[in-house]
């Protein structure tokens, strides 16, 4: 069983579209993230959600806008891409919220390209 | 505020060479956790070893080791008797055990590893 997934795996859109990633996991962690890796491989941070609350916003521009409709999932909303948002963007969750020794369990990615 | 920095980006060896990837933190806080992840060709991110800031005890894991030395703020990673399955981009990460952080990983650059056969 898949313990987070993300999908869809490509996502191939025009600029301007709006576009959404889903991400699922069932570990039963409280703490779920979004990471963006651009094509240096840097990876960073963007959102956290704790219980489908909003911990962390790494200065993301805002027409980023994550929805956690529960514990479990934790989706990414992109409004009028740019061409600068192609970047493999990662799901990851963690358990707790103060457990800072735990490790992120991470999606396998959904790579995004705005042509 | 945390940084993490891997100076090599990339190292290339031959199959049987060990080869040891740098890690660099920087912290404020005297309680904290670091991390190393692979990422095959493949694309996931695999989580390999936490280390917190109070256990400098080194460890070896089958071919992989790690070498903590708070004293130089390292934590260093090799891998012995490289294999081709071994080549992939290798993160160092670094969590603060304080609020104002987030409960957030903090990512190197990573180092690339090509291993040749």
């Amino acid at each position: 069983d898949t313990a987070v997934s993300q999908t869809p795996k490509y996502l191939v859109t025009q600029m301007g579209n709006d576009k959404s990633i889903k991400c699922e996991q069932n570990l039963g962690h409280d703490t779920m993230y979004w990471y963006k890796q651009d094509s240096k491989k840097f990876l960073k941070i963007m959102f956290s959600y704790n219980n489908k609350e909003l911990i962390i916003n790494e200065t993301v521009p805002n027409r980023f806008s994550p929805k956690s409709p529960d514990k479990a999932h934790l989706n990414l909303h992109i409004n009028s891409l740019e061409l600068g948002d192609s970047a493999v963007y990662f799901c990851a969750s963690r358990h707790g919220q103060i457990e800072y020794d735990s490790p992120l369990h991470f999606g396998n990615g959904t790579r995004l390209t705005v042509t | 505020a945390q940084k993490v920095t891997q100076a090599q980006t990339e190292i290339s060896v031959v199959e049987k060479e060990d080869v040891t990837l740098d890690c660099v933190y920087e912290t404020r806080d005297t309680t904290y956790y670091l991390f190393w992840y692979k990422q095959p060709p493949s694309g996931e991110l695999v989580f390999l070893i936490r280390r917190n800031s109070f256990d400098e005890q080194n460890e070896i894991s089958g071919r992989y080791s790690w070498n903590f030395q708070k004293s130089t703020s390292s934590f260093n990673f090799t891998i012995t008797a490289s294999q081709v399955v071994d080549s992939a981009v290798y993160f160092c990460a670094l969590s603060e055990e304080h609020r104002a952080a987030g409960n957030k990983l903090t990512f190197g650059g990573g180092t690339r590893v090509l291993v040749k056969p």
